[in-house]
């Protein structure tokens, strides 16, 4: 049983304009929650992280959301550039233990 | 250059014939992690090691063995591959396994017919 779920595996959305991805997660004991961002023919990469003690964490572009009480957590971009059509994973852990659950991705199209 | 390397990034054999995929990290990273990546279910954890000698069953451990006999290296071992096993396997790395990010690698495309 999926403990993170994306519920929608893609998204279209016009360079400039803002890229919102959602993340739901089951478990309360996730405590640090991580955006992986992937390219064809490659390995995800690093993007952005937040642990539970905040709410908001900002990198650029990109803007991490949590919402404790809802298990829920969003990706900001803004504004939305052709080169960040990609898959893009949630990914949750418990801090102590350091397993990261991953989500089944989002595919990102941004059309000029 | 900092980076996960995975070989090889194809590989087709046949049921049955036993292979290994190797990964290399060159991070003096103590934990390393072997994914498989399925359309609709996202990256699933096969096994992990937190350092030299100790490694762990993730949450598809069946018909895979891992061994960590140096920092550097994680191969994954498939004894009798099936048809199921068909996948994207990544490799990654990270400075503890606890809050730091994972280095992965680019990726093998087993096909087992």
């Amino acid at each position: 049983d999926q403990q993170v779920k994306q519920n929608s595996p893609s998204l279209s959305v016009q360079e400039g304009r803002i890229s919102i991805l959602n993340c739901d997660y089951t478990n309360s004991m996730f405590d640090y929650f991580l955006w992986y961002k992937k390219y064809p023919a490659e390995g995800p990469t690093f993007l952005i992280s937040i642990s539970s003690i905040k709410d908001k964490n900002e990198d650029g572009r990109f803007t991490v959301f949590l919402n404790k009480s809802a298990k829920h957590l969003s990706l900001h971009i803004v504004p939305s550039q052709p080169g960040d059509s990609a898959v893009y994973f949630c990914a949750a852990s418990e801090a102590s233990w350091g397993k990261l659950q991953f989500g089944a991705g989002t595919q990102v199209v941004v059309t000029p | 250059e900092a980076q996960v390397t995975q070989n090889p990034r194809y590989l087709i054999t046949v049921t049955g014939k036993k292979l290994t995929v190797t990964c290399s990290q060159n991070m003096n990273h103590e934990y390393m992690s072997w994914y498989r990546q399925d359309p609709g279910l996202g990256l699933r954890q096969i096994y992990y090691s937190m350092n030299v000698e100790v490694t762990d069953k993730g949450d598809v451990p069946e018909g895979y063995k891992v061994s960590r006999k140096e920092k550097r290296n994680f191969p994954l071992i498939l004894e009798s591959p099936s048809p199921n096993q068909t996948s994207l396997y990544f490799c990654a790395s990270s400075f503890d396994g606890f809050n730091s990010p994972l280095h992965f690698g680019n990726g093998t495309r087993l096909t087992v017919t």
